[in-house]
């Protein structure tokens, strides 16, 4: 059971639209520390896609964007390609567990 | 910035493994060394930190006592040591490097090491 909640699948078509959630508690995205996300293809590595909330490093394209509101976040993918077919990760710090916690993924789906 | 790890690892349940992460294009110990796992078809599993600047490291709770995290800075090397090995550790294992500030997430992560543990 991970300590950040995502749902275990979304789907779009292309040039939809979707968003994925992250949904913690008082002791990680609640108490104010970051939360990141990450999107891993199949069968790589995974790769940074947003930083503090809502920067996206270079060279992420900006159809990815993400917000945080109290305790959860959300990411949203616009213009949707087949090439964002991939688990797309949450991520923040949990000052209970003094380390940092990922949510459990969510599988996108362009169909 | 490159994090190159070692080749894929075959280990009997009860065994020990030790994974190696090369970091090269930046200061090596200008960042924490972090090593995520991910079992197969399974989500990530923070497991712990290094300082390579300072050698101080932080575990995950479950990984307490069965792991050891090291680094060599003359060759820009970072470790993963897990002991007492069972299928539930079969995994890939992934390096990433992350500054020590929360508002940073890891930049980037190693290509993985695939570990399988049987008899």
């Amino acid at each position: 059971q991970s300590v950040l909640t995502q749902p275990p699948s979304v789907s779009g078509a292309p040039g939809q639209s979707v968003t994925i959630s992250c949904t913690g508690s008082s002791s990680n995205i609640g108490a104010g520390y970051d939360v990141h996300w990450h999107q891993q293809l199949p069968g790589t590595a995974p790769k940074l896609l947003i930083f503090g909330n809502t920067k996206r490093p270079s060279g992420v394209p900006d159809r990815f964007s993400a917000s945080k509101s109290g305790t959860s976040a959300s990411l949203a993918i616009t213009g949707l390609q087949a090439e964002d077919e991939a688990d797309y990760y949450c991520q923040s710090y949990d000052s209970s567990l003094s380390g940092p916690v990922f949510g459990g993924g969510t599988q996108l789906t362009v169909l | 910035v490159q994090l190159v790890q070692s080749g894929a690892e075959l280990k009997k349940p009860g065994a020990s493994v030790k994974v190696s992460c090369k970091a090269s294009g930046y200061t090596f110990t200008g960042y924490y060394t972090h090593w995520v796992r991910q079992a197969p078809g399974q989500g990530l599993e923070w497991m712990g930190w290094i300082n390579p600047n300072t050698a101080d490291t932080r575990y995950a709770q479950e990984f307490q006592g069965r792991v050891t995290m090291t680094s060599d800075t003359s060759i820009r090397t970072a470790y993963l040591e897990l002991n007492s090995l069972t299928s539930y550790d079969t995994a890939v294992y992934y390096c990433a490097r992350k500054s020590v500030s929360e508002s940073n997430g890891y930049d980037f992560w190693g290509q993985g090491t695939l570990v399988t543990v049987s008899s």
